[in-house]
């Protein structure tokens, strides 16, 4: 059974940076072709696509938000951990990590995200 | 970045009603396109994946259709349990993913 979970701080304060770390199970983060993507949801509002690192460790970062975002893998440990920079009130949200898996034909591979943490609540404030 | 565009932004439907959602890409995407349903309070749901293949699990009533820049989402008739948000998702290029904005399907 392929599980994620996330974990991290609940609380952090403006100006801090936020580690957080993913755990996965059921599936090696070097499976090829395969990787770990972090998404966030702030209240009441749509996802937002943060980050994701595939298995031979290639990254991509949101447009808006590369600046402050960092993502590392550790297979041996089964983890990726997101940091991000500066937080700022805005930056409350549910952030969830997620499983990229892919489907391959006509010549191209096809990425989706196929099992979902249950997310951890990140509020900002002083 | 490709942005995407969810429509409408919710709608009101009864259980049987068959339901169409869009998604309009700002640049041809081909068949790269997921669709996710969410609950309040719980993790996003995989539907659809590179357009129109169903998920294993999920229900047939579930379908997608589309290419280039314009998608759909159908559900042929809606259950208790279809009430929900649905996003849509393009992977287009590894470099940069978006979701839409959400479509709220609610009881009418």
């Amino acid at each position: 059974q392929v599980t994620l979970k996330e974990s991290g701080p609940v609380l952090v304060k403006p100006t801090e940076t936020l580690t957080l770390t993913c755990t996965v199970s059921g599936f090696s983060l070097s499976n090829a072709r395969m990787g770990v993507s972090w998404i966030r949801q702030p209240p009441g509002k749509a996802l937002e696509w943060l980050a994701h690192i595939f298995s031979n460790d290639e990254k991509s970062y949101s447009t808006s938000l590369k600046s402050r975002l960092t993502i590392s893998k550790d297979t041996s440990k089964s983890q990726v951990v997101l940091t991000m920079t500066n937080m700022d009130p805005v930056d409350t949200a549910t952030y969830y990590c997620a499983r990229i898996n892919y489907d391959f034909w006509s010549g191209r591979y096809y990425y989706y995200m196929d099992v979902w943490g249950k997310g951890t609540t990140v509020t900002v404030s002083s | 970045d490709i942005q995407m565009t969810q429509s409408p932004s919710s709608l009101s439907a009864s259980v049987g009603d068959r339901v169409t959602i869009t998604c309009r890409a700002s640049q041809i995407i081909s068949s790269f396109l997921n669709w996710y349903q969410q609950k309040p309070g719980k993790a996003p749901k995989l539907l659809i994946y590179a357009a129109s293949s169903l998920q294993s699990g999920v229900p047939s009533r579930f379908s997608g259709s589309g290419s280039g820049t314009d998608f759909t989402l159908t559900i042929s008739s809606l259950q208790p349990e279809d009430f929900a948000t649905y996003y849509c998702q393009q992977s287009y290029s590894t470099l940069s993913w978006t979701f839409g904005q959400g479509t709220k399907v609610e009881i009418k």
